[in-house]
């Protein structure tokens, strides 16, 4: 079955930057777009970024751009968010998202299965 | 492009019929996502495409609208719905309604 799970989340302290992991199995990774998005305790979802299916395209959230960074190792079936300057804001729960229409350019924007999340605490 | 939810909560009983909306400040035609996040999960996709139930997502759920407002519709509500449900729009990139936070009485 379609699994995701994320890691790399912990405690950071501001100014410094992550990198977040999200390792897949169950589906041909290589022919899927995928997603990252985020929610802050107790808010709503926020949309950061996607990356289509061979990595050669990559959009984010106007609020976040030239902090954020998505990449793919279709050979390894793992997604990666970079991020950079990390302050308060950025505390919250990441998951990693798959597309829900195969071979889809650059992507279809229906999540449909995700991560469970990892937690990312910005604290000196 | 911004969504709003309304309401923002809502309490109802078992077996109630329940209607949220979820409005786009622009046109977004038919290209809405519904989502349900229950307490300390990962979301999951409920409706695609405004009105396109999700393979195995229970017939009681359904979505209407297009062009700026949309409905998520729960008939014979069950205890197992409570959870907090967002729009979200491709029309452009991707934004999310603030949610509505669902309880049973």
């Amino acid at each position: 079955q379609v699994r995701l799970v994320e890691s790399g989340g912990g405690v950071v302290q501001p100014g410094k930057s992550l990198r977040l992991s999200c390792a897949t199995s169950g589906f041909n990774f290589n022919s899927y777009a995928m997603y990252w998005v985020r929610q802050a305790p107790g808010k709503g979802l926020e949309w950061l970024a996607v990356i289509s299916l061979e990595g050669t395209l990559k959009y984010y959230a106007e609020s976040l751009k030239g902090r954020l960074a998505i990449s793919r190792d279709n050979s390894n079936n793992t997604l990666f968010l970079h991020i950079d300057r990390l302050t308060s804001e950025d505390m919250a729960t990441y998951y990693c998202a798959k597309d829900r229409e195969e071979w889809r350019m650059p992507a279809s924007y229906k999540f449909d299965f995700w991560g469970k999340g990892t937690l990312v605490a910005v604290s000196s | 492009i911004q969504m709003t939810q309304s309401p923002s909560s809502l309490s109802a009983s078992v077996g109630d019929s329940v209607t949220i909306s979820c409005q786009a400040s622009q046109v977004i035609k038919k290209n809405l996502n519904w989502f349900q996040q229950r307490p300390g999960k990962a979301p999951k996709l409920l409706i695609y495409d405004a009105s396109k139930l999700e393979t195995e997502v229970p017939s009681r759920f359904s979505g209407s609208g297009s062009g700026t407002h949309f409905t998520l519709s729960i008939s014979s509500l069950q205890a197992e719905d409570i959870a907090t449900y967002y729009c979200q729009q491709y029309e452009s990139l991707p934004t999310f309604g603030q949610g509505t936070r669902l309880d049973i009485k």
